[in-house]
């Protein structure tokens, strides 16, 4: 089955503790993202991918970093949390131009 | 500088009725738009899209039309079901950087 796999799907967390959240497809998909949902602001996009090695800044990048060492993950990493990354992020992937992103279930994350 | 602009938060339709959601974008630079639904607790699925190319697709129950020189599209749902109230989100992206910039989304209720 196609899928995006998100993990953890919940994460209670304290400021400055690193995290890692994972992310992995299975479609051989060269585009990956990643976005946070926050009420009232739709989602927004962090980071994406367009191949292995190749990251750009999305809308609101500050606070996160991503890699894509492998075309299959593309982990997001919080180096020091704070409680204004508190929100629901998804991963989603796409084969190319002209296509649909697919979705992961979504983690959500609280730091305190 | 919000790019793809979904003014109305919430919409309230009656069961088998049609269901007209709006959408507008600033940037002339997208050439392909996107509908995706979300139930809670889930990630956002895609529904359609339409390239601008074109200025209808339908899929099912699912139209979108594209007014490019309005800057506007809808997505409409014919007939309303109950399975369909969620949040629909208009999306768009641009040849340039291939990044997919969401709205804020619309809220669907659809009433029995």
């Amino acid at each position: 089955e196609a899928q995006v796999t998100q993990n953890p799907r919940y994460l209670i967390t304290v400021t400055g503790k690193k995290l890692t959240v994972t992310c992995s497809q299975n479609m051989n998909h060269e585009y990956m993202s990643w976005y946070r949902q926050d009420p009232g602001l739709g989602l927004r996009q962090i980071y994406y991918s367009m191949n292995v090695e190749v990251t750009d800044k999305g809308d609101v990048p500050e606070g996160y970093k991503v890699s894509r060492k492998e075309k299959r993950n593309f982990p997001l990493i919080l180096e020091s949390p704070s409680p204004n990354q508190t929100s629901l992020y998804f991963c989603a992937s796409r084969g190319g131009r002209y296509t649909e992103a697919f979705f992961g279930q979504g983690t959500r994350l609280t730091v305190v | 500088d919000q790019q793809v602009k979904q003014n109305s938060p919430s919409l309230s339709v009656q069961e088998g009725r049609i269901s007209i959601l709006n959408c507008d974008y600033t940037n002339s630079m997208f050439d392909y738009f996107l509908w995706y639904k979300k139930y809670p607790a889930e990630g956002p699925t895609f529904l359609i899209s339409i390239s601008s190319i074109k200025d209808k697709n339908e899929d099912g129950r699912f139209t979108v039309f594209l007014n490019k020189s309005a800057k506007h599209l809808s997505l409409h749902i014919v007939p309303s079901q109950p399975g369909d109230s969620a949040v629909y989100f208009c999306a768009a992206s641009a040849r340039r950087d291939d990044k997919i910039i969401f709205g804020k989304g619309t809220r669907l209720h659809i009433l029995p």
